[in-house]
């Protein structure tokens, strides 16, 4: 059973490279999300997405993109990497039935330099 | 707009003692949703347990209980008998009810359990 699942695990870039975290979920959720948390802090919303082909803006979207063409997958995209987006990125789903805790995924470390 | 509040940021207790962490929130939303998730070192995030405003019991899961008092808008977590392992950072979050169902998350709070 392997709920949410996040690649990679670790990651660095330099100033101005680009990549996509991937983000897969096998529990059939509809609400998927992005957060970032940054060191001694509390999770920041990026993205969100209540279903296939529906995404929107979070809390700190700038900087990121989001597609959602599946239920199962969530990608996120980083243009243009700066140090500002040095993060720890977690991936979470949630189901359809309300108020119904977000299940994480085990989280990406990425550093810009 | 909801807030969560965690105003300790760090908490000592001695193994096999209770301990309590404190959250507040802040919403005008009467249907809504408070969780607590534990971070250990290793950096995954662990539901733990769920209160909905409309409960009127406090929510228990082994361990782990919720004082839930709406009128002071508070939903602390409650630890019994702490163990070592339960070491780590803890989020209170929240959730309002309807639309995207995001979680808003306070800064969190970090337990040293004492042997």
């Amino acid at each position: 059973n392997a709920g949410v699942t996040q690649t990679p695990k670790f990651r660095i870039l330099k100033i101005g490279q680009s990549m996509t975290l991937q983000c897969t979920q096998d529990m059939n959720h509809n609400y998927m999300y992005w957060y970032r948390q940054d060191p001694g802090m509390g999770l920041k919303l990026i993205y969100y997405s209540v279903g296939a082909g529906i995404t929107d803006k979070g809390e700190v979207p700038n900087g990121y993109n989001v597609s959602r063409s599946t239920t199962e997958d969530f990608p996120l995209r980083l243009e243009l990497a700066a140090p500002s987006q040095t993060s720890v990125y977690f991936c979470a789903s949630s189901s359809q039935f309300t108020l119904s805790p977000l299940h994480f995924g085990n989280g990406t470390r990425l550093t810009v330099t | 707009a909801q807030k969560i509040t965690q105003t300790q940021p760090g908490m000592f207790v001695q193994e096999k003692e209770a301990v309590t962490l404190d959250c507040t929130y802040d919403t005008s939303d009467q249907s809504y949703g408070l969780f607590w998730y534990k971070q250990p070192s290793s950096g995954e995030m662990i539901f733990l347990i769920y209160q909905g405003s409309y409960d009127e019991q406090n929510a228990t899961e082994g361990r782990y209980s919720l004082n839930f008092q709406k009128a002071r808008k508070s939903a602390n977590l409650v630890i019994s008998a702490s163990q070592l392992g339960d070491s780590a950072m803890y989020f209170c979050a929240m959730k309002l009810q309807g639309g995207s169902e995001k979680l808003v998350f306070g800064k969190g709070t970090k337990l040293t359990v004492n042997p």
